[in-house]
């Protein structure tokens, strides 16, 4: 079974602070895809970044980074310089063949 | 590019009736779209996979009966939530597939509430 554990239901912290994201998942592939999305109060789930597990570099978009570790099975996600914008639901995903498995999510605040 | 639509964005209805729901990706042809379900608070359920004129593959515990998919081009796909009841009130979510990694891009969803 694939399973994707996200132990912070809730973070909270100040504009402009940096902020990691907690994420570990099992799968017995060698071969598969990590996402983050963000669901803002809107509901629209948006892409942050993905990482390939073949590719040992962590990927970066901008002010997102992840910390891909797949020995320990572990994808966080680092947000820099956070902006009040960042504030949403923010969902580990597994995906292997087509299927995306969606960890509980954590829910993010960025405090003025 | 790859916008995915879903109309309603919102519905109520009586319980028993049959409700509707459609999913279109705008800009690209989608061979794949997935159909979600969102309770309050909580994270995304893959209930079905559909797959552009033949099945749709239902997951485990998700009555094939009770939500009928059908996705007859290679834009659009539609839920259809028959005989509804209270329970079946929640956030219903599509996404599309497109290109060669077959990315999911997802909707704005249905809310649906079934007195």
């Amino acid at each position: 079974a694939q399973t994707v554990t996200q132990s912070q239901p809730e973070m909270s912290v100040q504009e402009a602070e940096t902020v990691t994201l907690s994420c570990t998942y099992d799968t017995s592939e060698s071969n598969y895809y990590l996402f983050w999305y963000k669901q803002p109060p809107s509901r629209q789930m948006i892409l942050v970044i993905r990482q390939e597990a073949y590719k040992q570099q962590n990927a970066t978009e901008n002010r997102f980074s992840v910390n891909f570790q797949k020995a320990a099975k572990s994808f966080s996600l680092k947000i820099s310089d956070s902006q009040l914008g960042d504030t949403a639901m923010y969902f580990c995903v597994l995906r292997r063949d087509q299927k995306l498995v969606f960890g509980q999510g954590t829910r993010l605040t960025i405090n003025p | 590019g790859a916008v995915v639509s879903q109309h309603p964005s919102r519905v109520i209805c009586k319980s028993g009736t049959s409700v509707k729901i459609e999913c279109r990706s705008l800009d690209f042809q989608a061979t794949t779209m997935f159909w979600y379900r969102q309770f309050p608070k909580q994270s995304l359920m893959l209930m079905a996979t559909s797959n552009e004129g033949s099945k749709a593959t239902y997951e485990q515990g998700v009555e094939k009966d009770k939500f009928l998919i059908n996705h007859a081009s290679l834009t659009l796909s539609t839920l259809t939530v028959t005989s509804a009841h209270p329970e079946d009130s929640s956030f219903y979510i599509c996404s599309a597939g497109r290109g060669v990694y077959n990315e999911q891009f997802f909707g704005p969803g249905t809310r649906l509430t079934v007195l």
